[in-house]
């Protein structure tokens, strides 16, 4: 049972690049969220899904987009990548029911871009 | 809207000795509150967490926090730190109701340096 795994670990973008990244679950959650991580703020919501198919905005969206196609997995892309979305990203997972609301968190992606 | 505040960015710690970690919250509704701890180069991971009952909780690793509803605090203890627990430590909350997912609104975190 891997828990919430995160692919890559590290990336490195020149400025307008464009990437995915992926966050995969095998703990049958029916929750999924992305968040930023940046010195001094906290970590930020940047989009969430509550079941396949389905995804609404969080605190921070812009130049963002996400997509859950099943289940286990929900894709953070970033079309234009700009310096200031240079952050550790973190995602995400929660199950459905009265746990709900205990998140289970993946090891980070930390992106750099130049 | 809710809001954390985590008054201490840093707090320097003997080992052995006793420590406490502000968190005070700020919500039109109730809320659930959580507290997670970040390990270098790792993830967050759920220390402990109130949801409702006994307002002492006990978390993992001998940590525990109380919630004061009076003062909106849910302030983090430890009677006695190791060095292991070198850390961030995140306050988060998520109110009650507001549909199916549980938003984390987190504070700015604190962190604990213990030393010998």
């Amino acid at each position: 049972n891997a828990g919430v795994t995160q692919t890559p670990k590290f990336r490195v973008l020149k400025t307008g690049q464009s990437m995915t990244l992926l966050c995969a679950q095998d703990m049958n959650h029916e929750y999924m969220y992305w968040y930023r991580q940046d010195p001094g703020m906290g970590l930020r919501l940047i989009h969430y899904s509550v079941g396949e198919g389905t995804t609404a905005k969080g605190e921070v969206p812009d130049g963002y987009n996400v997509s859950r196609l099943k289940k286990q997995n929900f894709l953070l892309g970033l079309e234009s990548a700009a310096p200031s979305q240079t952050s550790v990203y973190f995602c995400a997972s929660s199950p459905g029911g009265t746990s709900r609301r205990e998140q289970y968190f993946g090891p980070g992606t930390r992106l750099t871009v130049t | 809207a809710q809001s954390v505040t985590q008054l201490d960015s840093q707090v320097p710690v003997f080992e052995e000795a006793p420590v406490e970690l502000r968190c005070n919250y700020s919500s039109s509704v109730s809320v659930y509150l959580f507290w997670y701890v970040q390990y270098p180069n790792q993830g967050l991971q759920l220390l402990l967490k109130y949801l409702s009952g006994s307002t002492l909780v006990k978390g993992i690793n001998g940590f525990e926090a109380e919630f004061n509803k009076s003062q909106t605090s849910f302030h983090l203890r430890k009677p006695s730190v190791h060095i292991s627990d070198t850390a961030e430590y995140f306050c988060a909350v998520t109110p009650f109701s507001g549909g199916t997912a549980s938003k984390l609104t987190f504070g700015t975190g604190t962190r604990l340096q213990v030393t010998l």
